[in-house]
């Protein structure tokens, strides 16, 4: 069964700094990965996908990046901002099969001015 | 692209009532998924269509809980019988394929009295 643990579970930061937010998983048998952004009572916000056959994706200020053979990605936001904060998650979609997304619990993420 | 809409937005119910919730796929997006999310955990699958056929199901999916999308357009997710453990937000999602990123309406906050 996968498992997919993210860490830090809460980070606070100023303003301007660059974070790595982790996505680690069991079973490196995937078809894809993709983060989400959450807000407070809201449904997730798609930020990037990543294939399996694939090492990283780009989008503005977010990266991410995907090591299979490790069973890890990493989220990376360049300059962060308060209007950053929000939960990020992280959902696995194994292959062989079944392509049943697996989620993180998240890393809750919150930008002081 | 209007986005995911997930009908109502809050139910408040007594224990023992039936209660349905409706969600609209993106337009042209054959794949439509079922999510259950409790506070401080990331979404757990419950099912799931491609166009009208349910090809998957949780264990989680009691017989108590029942999804359909006729048509292969919208979709409705009953659950019967409800008990305090349901109370969740039930999120819905759709994508144009397995390879392609899933798309999350806001969800339908469910609380059982």
């Amino acid at each position: 069964k996968q498992e997919v643990t993210q860490i830090p579970a809460a980070l606070s930061v100023p303003e301007g700094e660059n974070l790595v937010l982790n996505c680690s998983f069991t079973d490196s048998a995937i078809y894809n990965l993709q983060w989400f952004r959450q807000d407070p009572g809201k449904g997730l916000t798609s930020l990037l996908l990543i294939q399996s056959s694939q090492r990283e994706q780009t989008s503005g200020r977010l990266n991410a990046s995907l090591d299979k053979s490790s069973g890890r990605s990493t989220l990376y936001i360049a300059a962060s901002q308060p209007g950053d904060s929000a939960t990020y998650l992280c959902a696995v979609r194994a292959s062989g099969g079944s392509y049943i997304p697996t989620f993180g619990r998240g890393t809750s993420l919150i930008v002081h001015p | 692209d209007t986005g995911v809409s997930q009908n109502p937005r809050h139910k408040i119910t007594k224990r023992g009532q039936n209660v349905t919730f409706r969600c609209d796929p993106i337009s042209e997006h054959n794949r439509l998924y079922w999510y259950r999310q409790t506070l401080g955990q990331g979404p757990e699958f419950l099912t799931y269509f491609q166009n009208e056929a349910q090809l998957e199901k949780s264990r989680l999916l009691s017989d108590r809980f029942s999804a359909e999308r006729p048509k292969g357009s919208f979709s409705t997710l009953e659950i019967q019988r409800t008990e305090q453990g349901d109370s969740a937000m039930y999120l819905c999602a759709s994508s144009l394929g397995i390879n392609q990123p899933q798309h999350f309406g806001d969800g339908t906050r469910l609380s059982i009295l």
